[in-house]
């Protein structure tokens, strides 16, 4: 089975600095990671995903993550904080083949302040 | 066309009626979800389409009935519902992944559900 973990529900940054969300995996495989956005009343959109090729992905908006399998660790980043990064961020997992089934972390509430 | 849409955009139901929710896309996807999502929570998968065919329901009350009529669309017919059903009701879409890989699952704007 498949799990993470994202540490904090709610995370305050400045505009202009940097954006670190925290989210550590279980997996008794070697798992599928991604993050998405979620802004208020609206779907989920990918940022960016990890399925076993480079550790380091870049996703939309200049997001990136790092898989790092020491820590078990797939952490957001982004250089500065602008005001539309705003949004429930969620990461999730999911095992190689299947129907694609995708668990979810509890989610990241990112506010930016002017 | 890379888009999900889902009808209604909101919907207000008692407990005795009878609704149904909709998705569409036509991205030429074979796989679609039903999600519900509660506030401030996580999505929840609720049931898993592919080819449509229900390959996956996550033990969902039958007071829920998913029916997929074509590749395209995906209903969600909801039955004597309890208010705490009330939910943002999720579709998404993805490519069938199978054994090679993992493919987006791209997701619809949600049905807004109050049960009351």
């Amino acid at each position: 089975a498949q799990s993470v973990t994202q540490l904090g529900s709610h995370v305050s940054v400045s505009e202009g600095a940097l954006v670190l969300l925290r989210c550590n995996y279980s997996s008794s495989v070697p798992p599928y990671l991604f993050w998405y956005v979620q802004y208020p009343n609206q779907g989920l959109q990918l940022l960016l995903k990890y399925t076993s090729a480079a550790t380091l992905v870049k996703g939309i908006n200049g997001f990136e993550a790092e898989f790092k399998k020491s820590e078990t660790s797939f952490h957001l980043t982004k250089p500065s904080a602008h005001m539309s990064d705003a949004a429930e961020y969620f990461c999730a997992v999911s095992a190689p083949g299947g129907y694609q089934k995708v668990t979810f972390g509890t989610g990241t509430k990112l506010q930016v302040i002017p | 066309d890379t888009e999900v849409t889902q009808t209604p955009k909101h919907l207000v139901m008692g407990m005795t009626n009878k609704k149904s929710l909709k998705c569409e896309q036509h991205m030429g996807h074979r796989a679609m979800y039903w999600y519900k999502q509660k506030a401030k929570k996580p999505p929840e998968l609720m049931f898993v389409y592919s080819y449509e065919k229900l390959s996956i329901n996550e033990s969902v009350p039958s007071r829920f009935s998913p029916e997929c009529p074509n590749s395209s669309l995906l209903n969600l017919h909801l039955h004597a519902l309890q208010p705490e059903d009330s939910a943002l009701y999720l579709c998404a879409s993805s490519q069938e992944g199978g054994l090679a890989g993992f493919n987006e699952q791209f997701f619809g704007p949600g049905t807004r559900l109050t049960v009351l």
